[in-house]
């Protein structure tokens, strides 16, 4: 069974600085996708950034950023120029990608709280 | 499109009432999943849908719980008899395969079980 552990519950940085949240995850696949979803005060999940394990390049979304390690199995997120609006919690997430191209378990981490400073 | 639309937003009910929790995924959209949201078990997947058909219901709690999905637009999650442990965030979700594996979540249920 796929499992995703996030190390830090919680974390805070000071806006405009940078915070990496780590993620690490445990399968024998090789074909699945990487998520980090970002959940504020307001409940609503939102989709941040997506990796799929056959690109070796990392993907970047704006002021977000991962750092892909498929060998080590880790999956961090890299916040730049942190904005009070990034205060939520942050989870990480994995789902293996299928033959047919069907959707499979998404996988949650515990999530990490992130708080942004002023 | 409007999104994935679950209702009610928030329940308060008490022990041992019935609680069914609604969703709308949306249009197009082949998969169907429920998730359960507690501060002490974070995220779990409680079951999914394919055309309408539940393919993993491995995550159910227990026999109190039963989800059903009649038709591509609609599925309900129902709890009997409810219990105070049940009290969590439920979220409904939707993909469609072919988007990189995007899931459309809801806003969520809050249920509060006295």
């Amino acid at each position: 069974a796929q499992t995703v552990t996030q190390s830090q519950p919680e974390m805070s940085v000071q806006e405009a600085e940078t915070v990496t949240l780590s993620c690490t995850y445990d399968t024998s696949e090789s074909n699945y996708y990487l998520f980090w979803y970002k959940q504020p005060p307001s409940r609503q999940m939102i989709l941040v950034i997506r990796q799929e394990a056959y690109k070796q390049q990392n993907a970047t979304e704006n002021r977000f950023s991962v750092n892909f390690q498929k060998a080590a199995k880790s999956f961090s997120l890299k916040i730049s120029d942190s904005q009070l609006g990034d205060t939520a919690m942050y989870f990480c997430a994995f789902i293996l990608s299928t033959p047919q191209g069907g959707s499979e378990k998404l996988v949650f981490g515990k999530g990490t709280k992130l708080t942004v400073n002023p | 499109d409007a999104g994935v639309i679950q209702s009610p937003r928030h329940e308060v009910t008490e022990m041992g009432q019935e609680v069914t929790l609604r969703c709308k995924p949306i249009s197009g959209h082949d998969y169907l999943f429920w998730y359960r949201q507690t501060m002490m078990r974070g995220l779990e997947l409680l079951i999914y849908f394919n055309n309408n058909v539940p393919i993993d219901d491995s995550g159910m709690p227990e026999d109190r719980f039963s989800a059903k999905m009649p038709n591509a637009s609609f599925s309900t999650l129902k709890i009997q008899p409810s219990e105070p442990r049940d009290s969590a965030v439920y979220f409904c979700a939707s993909s469609k395969p072919g988007t990189n594996e995007k899931l459309f979540f809801g806003s969520g249920t809050q249920l509060s079980v006295l």
